[in-house]
């Protein structure tokens, strides 16, 4: 019984089209992540939210979004998307931040392929 | 440079034998966690160990974080062992629990 829900698995888009990524956590935990993981990159923070604030954002292009509509949903929203996004993305949530709190647990990924 | 290093980049053993995964770190973490990642690509939190040492099952994680290290040890290694092993830390200052991950070491385990 999966607690972090990623949606889709699988993604293919063509360049220049935007996409929405889906997570929701049924951990109830305070704290949201999104990650990325490439081929030419190691997993690589993007994003952190706390009580659907933003925290960290450490993604240099505003073409990605996130987007929190619940305490445990953070979605991820990519706007005219390149080749070079295509990425396993990686949703994770912890407890919180403080340092008792803050193990963080990740979702299945979403693979996501540009054209 | 990088701020998580592991060693080795990846590891060839015979089911049975142990193994001691390394993590060094440049930056001073208030935090520190190990994963394992699946073939498949999932992602598995083995230890939050941000200092001292932690054992569950066949896996111990030591951090000893003024010397800016963590180990992994695996003892008896199993095929199903077998997949890349990723530490991380979230740097001290760090205001949103970020997470930088080092670029694994994998470990393939044979029969």
């Amino acid at each position: 019984d999966p607690k972090i829900i990623q949606k889709p698995k699988y993604l293919v888009a063509v360049t220049g089209s935007e996409k929405i990524l889906i997570c929701e956590q049924y951990l109830g935990h305070n704290a949201m992540y999104w990650y990325r993981q490439s081929a030419k990159k190691p997993l690589e923070f993007m994003f952190s939210y706390s009580y659907q604030k933003l925290m960290d954002n450490q993604t240099a292009s505003s073409r990605f979004q996130p987007q929190s509509s619940k305490k445990n949903h953070l979605d991820l929203q990519i706007t005219a998307l390149k080749p070079d996004d295509s990425a396993t993305y990686f949703c994770a949530s912890s407890q919180g931040l403080g340092y008792n709190y803050a193990e963080q647990f990740f979702g299945p990924g979403t693979r996501l392929t540009v054209l | 440079g990088q701020q998580v290093q592991q060693s080795p980049a990846s590891l060839v053993l015979q089911e049975g034998e142990n193994a001691e995964l390394q993590c060094n770190f440049s930056s001073t973490a208030t935090r520190l966690q190990w994963f394992y990642q699946h073939p498949g690509g999932r992602l598995v939190s083995l230890f939050y160990n941000p200092s001292g040492t932690k054992h569950t099952g066949r896996l111990t994680s030591t951090t000893v974080t003024n010397e800016r290290r963590s180990s992994l040890h695996i003892s008896s290694s199993q095929t199903t062992d077998s997949g890349t092993y990723f530490c991380a830390i979230d740097p001290l200052g760090s205001s949103g629990n970020k997470l930088i991950f080092g670029i694994g070491t994998l470990l393939s385990v044979k029969p």
